[in-house]
C-alpha cells in the first residue's frame, strides 16, 4: 500500500511559469509534510514543510497548499527558474522524530 | 549550517563482501535513521536509531543489515554478504525536533 502518492512523475515548465505537483496521503496520523528538492548525486534537502493547522505556507517563490480533507497537498513553485530543475518529493510523517514516507518523485525541468 | 556528513561517497564492492557506510549525524541530535533509494526511484526508510537501540525497522531491514553507533559521533549501516540489488544510494539522516536533516548519500555498486 502506498502511502504517499506524488504526481506527476515529470513536468517541463517554461522559465517564468508556475510548477505544480501534487500529493496525496493515507494515515490521518501524519502530522508533517515536508517538500524535499534533490539534484542529481547529492542527497534530499528540505525545501519547505507544512502541518495541518494551517491550509497555506510560503517561503519566496515556494508554496505548500494542504487540504487535509481530502488529505492531499500540492507544491506551487513561482516564477519557475532553470535552476530549480531537480527532482522533488512529497514526504509525510507522524513528525520529526518518526521515519518519512517518501512520494515517487517528480523531475521538473524548467527550460529557458 | 550543521550536516550529516557521509563516508565513503561511492562504494565499489564485489558480490558477497562485507561493507560498512559511515555517518557523521548532526551533533545534538538524538534520533538517526538510513534511507535507500534504489537509482530513479523513492527513497525508502530501512532503520530509526534512538537511545543506542534500533526504534523501528522496515521490512528491508533483515538480517543482512545492522546499525551501531559505536562511539559518541559516528553512526554506521553495516550490509553483511553484499548482493547485486544492494545496489542503491544509502542516506543517512539524523533529527531533533526543529529539523530532519539528509546527508548527501554513500553509492554503493556490487559488482
Amino acid at each position: 500500500q502506498q502511502q504517499v502518492k506524488q504526481s506527476p512523475q515529470s513536468l517541463i515548465v517554461q522559465k517564468g511559469g508556475i510548477s505544480i505537483i501534487n500529493c496525496a496521503y493515507e494515515n490521518t496520523a501524519f502530522d508533517y509534510f515536508p517538500w524535499y528538492q534533490q539534484f542529481p548525486g547529492k542527497g534530499p534537502a528540505l525545501l519547505i514543510a507544512i502541518r495541518p493547522d494551517v491550509s497555506e505556507k510560503k517561503e519566496g517563490r515556494f508554496t505548500i497548499s494542504f487540504n487535509k480533507s481530502a488529505k492531499q497537498f500540492s507544491l506551487h513553485i513561482m516564477d519557475s527558474q532553470p535552476g530549480d530543475s531537480a527532482t522533488y518529493f512529497c514526504a509525510a510523517g507522524p513528525g520529526n522524530f518518526n521515519k518519512f514516507y517518501f512520494g515517487s518523485g517528480t523531475k521538473l525541468n524548467v527550460k529557458p | 549550517e550543521p550536516e550529516v556528513t557521509q563516508t565513503p561517497s561511492h562504494q565499489v564492492t564485489q558480490m558477497g563482501q562485507e561493507v560498512i557506510l559511515r555517518c557523521v549525524p548532526i551533533s545534538n541530535h538524538l534520533y538517526f535513521y538510513w534511507y535507500r533509494q534504489i537509482l530513479g526511484q523513492k527513497v525508502e526508510f530501512l532503520v530509526s536509531f534512538y537511545n543506542n537501540e534500533i526504534s523501528e525497522k522496515s521490512e528491508i531491514f533483515d538480517d543482512q543489515f545492522s546499525v551501531e553507533r559505536p562511539d559518541g559521533s559516528n553512526f554506521t549501516l553495516k550490509i553483511r554478504s553484499t548482493k547485486l540489488e544492494d545496489s542503491a544510494m544509502y542516506f543517512c539522516a539524523s533529527s531533533d525536533l526543529w529539523g530532519y536533516t539528509f546527508g548527501s548519500g554513500t553509492r554503493l555498486t556490487v559488482v
